[in-house]
């Protein structure tokens, strides 16, 4: 069964340095997103991406974070200055249309921000 | 968030019986539901989902139960078997946006 692929599966870096988390959505998909889950808290929508512009942000989603299709198969989220509190589980996901078709999910990057 | 809830955070069954999970939602916009499962170290899972002109969706053992005048809907595992021990997530759309909102997760452990 085609899946969503996140690599790395754990990155830590360091505060005030960029990250770049990557994923591989489903190939025949449409609709990208990145959802957050930081440590004993929801799962938090941050952004989606179809046709190559974002559709939607939240309000986390804010100057620092960016994301790009910079090919046929890659989605990136870019965080440029990391800090403490992007601590969490990012995850990647894609559907095939953009609203009533569930979501896949990547088995997500687990950022640590010392 | 909080527009979805999940009030119960384990939910302890015995093998062969039967789990029912709950949420509550806010949001009278919501009109697509869905329930994912996840288990430590991977991403969600997808479940079964429902939209709002349905009450009932059923698959395998697996069946979702919408109550639109009560903003209730819930899960039915049965019989639950031990691989069902998990976190089970609600998650809830709307026709005006593209997020999903997302309930705390409620830990099912399943009992031999």
């Amino acid at each position: 069964e085609p899946e969503v692929t996140q690599t790395p599966s754990h990155q830590v870096t360091q505060m005030g340095q960029e990250v770049i988390l990557r994923c591989v959505p489903i190939s025949n998909h449409l609709y990208f997103y990145w959802y957050r889950q930081i440590l004993g808290q929801k799962v938090e929508f941050l952004v989606s991406f179809y046709n190559n512009e974002i559709s939607e942000k939240s309000e986390i989603f804010d100057d620092q974070f960016s994301v790009e299709r910079p090919d046929g198969s890659n989605f990136t989220l870019k965080i440029r200055s990391t800090k403490l509190e992007d601590s969490a589980m990012y995850f990647c996901a894609s559907s095939v249309q953009g609203r009533s078709s569930p979501l896949h999910f990547g088995n997500g990057t687990r950022l640590t921000v010392t | 968030d909080q527009q979805v809830k999940q009030n119960s955070p384990s939910l302890s069954v015995q093998e062969g019986r039967i789990s029912i999970l709950n949420c509550d939602y806010t949001n009278s916009m919501f009109d697509y539901f869905l329930w994912y499962k996840k288990y430590p170290a991977e991403g969600p899972t997808f479940l079964i989902s429902i939209s709002s002109i349905k009450d009932k969706n059923e698959d395998g053992r697996f069946t979702v139960f919408l109550n639109k005048s009560a903003k209730h809907l819930s899960l039915h595992i049965v019989p639950s078997q031990p691989g069902d021990s998990a976190v089970y997530f609600c998650a809830a759309g709307s026709p005006n946006d593209y997020k999903l909102s997302f309930g705390a997760g409620t830990t099912v452990t399943v009992r031999a």
